[in-house]
């Protein structure tokens, strides 16, 4: 167990849904990313957000949106689901006593049906 | 953009055999090279690399970092069928946050 929680392990939806993904980071990590791992593109970076703030921000689309709330877990939101957004969903997370690479979960599975 | 490219896609060795996996990279502002394993689901860390010429060593892996031609090498020694997975390299630069590029990943595959 790496310390980083995700839910739901796995999500089937039918296309045009919306989705919610949940993420809990390793205790005292105060920086959660979230990373798209699909078989044609390998795993691309979407946001991180650093004690409740949004810090950096990679190729998200539109129709995603993400947040991290007081007690630091974090939720992306996909909505308006098309099958290509079927993939494996990673969060991550980092300390703040030094960067030492990130220390992902276990991810969730989305399909889009 | 920032570009992380990792050689070969995939090999097969069998057991005992050494392997040697590559990562090139083109990436500006670079501030860090990690590499993660991956076996059925998350990525596990392996190491990272700032400096240019200094080895890290866990057990059977090695990794080892060239600024200078902006590569890394990963190897590992007497492979095992546990070593099967694939490998993913990965780099930092100097931004905002610690978002990190991501190589496509090396498949190894370790027979008995």
């Amino acid at each position: 167990d790496s310390g980083v929680t995700q839910t739901p392990k796995h999500l089937i939806t039918a296309t045009g849904q919306r989705v919610t993904l949940r993420c809990s980071p390793r205790s005292g990590d105060l920086s959660v990313y979230w990373y798209q791992q699909s078989l044609d593109q390998g795993l691309q970076f979407l946001i991180q957000y650093y004690n409740g703030e949004e810090r950096a921000k990679g190729n998200i689309l539109e129709r995603f949106s993400a947040q991290q709330f007081p007690d630091l877990h974090s939720e992306l939101n996909l909505s308006s689901l098309e099958l290509g957004d079927s993939a494996l969903y990673f969060c991550a997370s980092s300390g703040t006593g030094g960067w030492d690479g990130y220390t992902f979960g276990s991810g969730t599975r989305l399909t889009v049906v | 953009e920032d570009k992380v490219v990792q050689s070969p896609l995939s090999l097969v060795v069998h057991e005992g055999d050494t392997v040697t996996l590559n990562c090139s990279y083109e990436v500006t502002n670079f501030r860090s090279l990690l590499w993660y394993k991956q076996e059925k689901k998350a990525p596990t860390f392996l190491f990272m690399l700032t400096s240019s010429g200094i080895e890290k060593k866990s057990g059977r892996l090695s990794s080892i970092l060239d600024k200078k031609e902006l590569f890394s090498i990963l190897n590992i020694t007497a492979t095992q069928t546990g070593d099967s997975a694939v490998y993913l390299c990965a780099v930092e630069y100097v931004a905002a946050g610690n978002k990190l590029t991501f190589g496509g990943g090396t498949r190894v595959l370790v027979k008995p």
